[in-house]
């Protein structure tokens, strides 16, 4: 079945240590995204891809990097993870078309942990 | 930009009755409203979706409706049964700085109680 698929699903990384999680999907979209999710919370938007086009968002911070290096695969690097960083990340796709969105899809999420 | 508000934040019922709940959008533009369920570890699932140019949709014991003049939208789950309990996030997406990022509301607890 199509799908995004992120690993791993669960991240213990030490305070400092440089960490990467990683989304694949092969429902060839045109967009992928990265959120944040902390508990009982919504998710929040770090940044996204569209194609080669990378979009931050204002608010977030310059530890977070992603990197998109072909349409299948989108990797989000922390450089120096931080007690508060540890939530959920959670990868998506959708297929943009104009002002339309479709088939708007996450992974289970890669839970991260610092110590 | 856009802001999505969502209400209420918790909500209980009774095993067979119906529950409803409620977002509003703040960008005239936005045209696809979905809704998720995100069990506990789990990402969210999408459960229904609807677009600008409908009023309301139906997928069995889900529907949404949707009031653009007032920027509202509704989910509504009858029949509820004890599975149904989770987390619903709404979301609303292409607005006038169209990306295809959804803007999360801040999510609904639901408890279905046998």
């Amino acid at each position: 079945d199509a799908m995004v698929i992120q690993n791993p699903r669960y991240q213990v990384t030490q305070f400092g240590k440089p960490v990467t999680l990683s989304c694949s999907q092969t429902l060839n979209h045109n967009v992928m995204y990265w959120y944040q999710q902390k508990s009982s919370q919504a998710p929040k938007l770090l940044f996204h891809y569209y194609d080669k086009d990378f979009n931050n968002e204002a608010d977030t911070p310059d530890n977070f990097q992603s990197r998109r290096p072909n349409t299948s695969f989108c990797f989000l690097d922390i450089r120096s993870p931080g007690l508060g960083d540890a939530a959920m990340y959670l990868c998506a796709t959708s297929l943009l078309s104009g002002r339309t969105t479709y088939g708007y899809t996450f992974g289970s999420g890669t839970r991260l942990t610092v110590v | 930009g856009e802001n999505v508000e969502q209400h209420p934040s918790t909500l209980s019922v009774q095993e067979g009755d119906s529950a409803v709940i409620k977002c509003t959008y703040s960008d005239s533009a936005s045209n696809y409203f979905p809704w998720y369920k995100q069990e506990l570890g789990k990402g969210p699932q999408l459960i229904i979706d609807i677009r600008s140019n409908v009023g309301e949709k139906k997928d069995q014991r889900i529907a949404v409706t949707l009031n653009k003049t007032a920027k509202h939208f509704s989910l509504h789950i009858t029949e509820t049964q004890p599975e149904d309990s989770a987390v619903y996030f709404c979301a609303a997406s292409g607005g006038s700085s169209n990306t295809g990022k959804l803007i999360f509301g801040q999510g609904t607890t639901l408890q279905v109680k046998p």
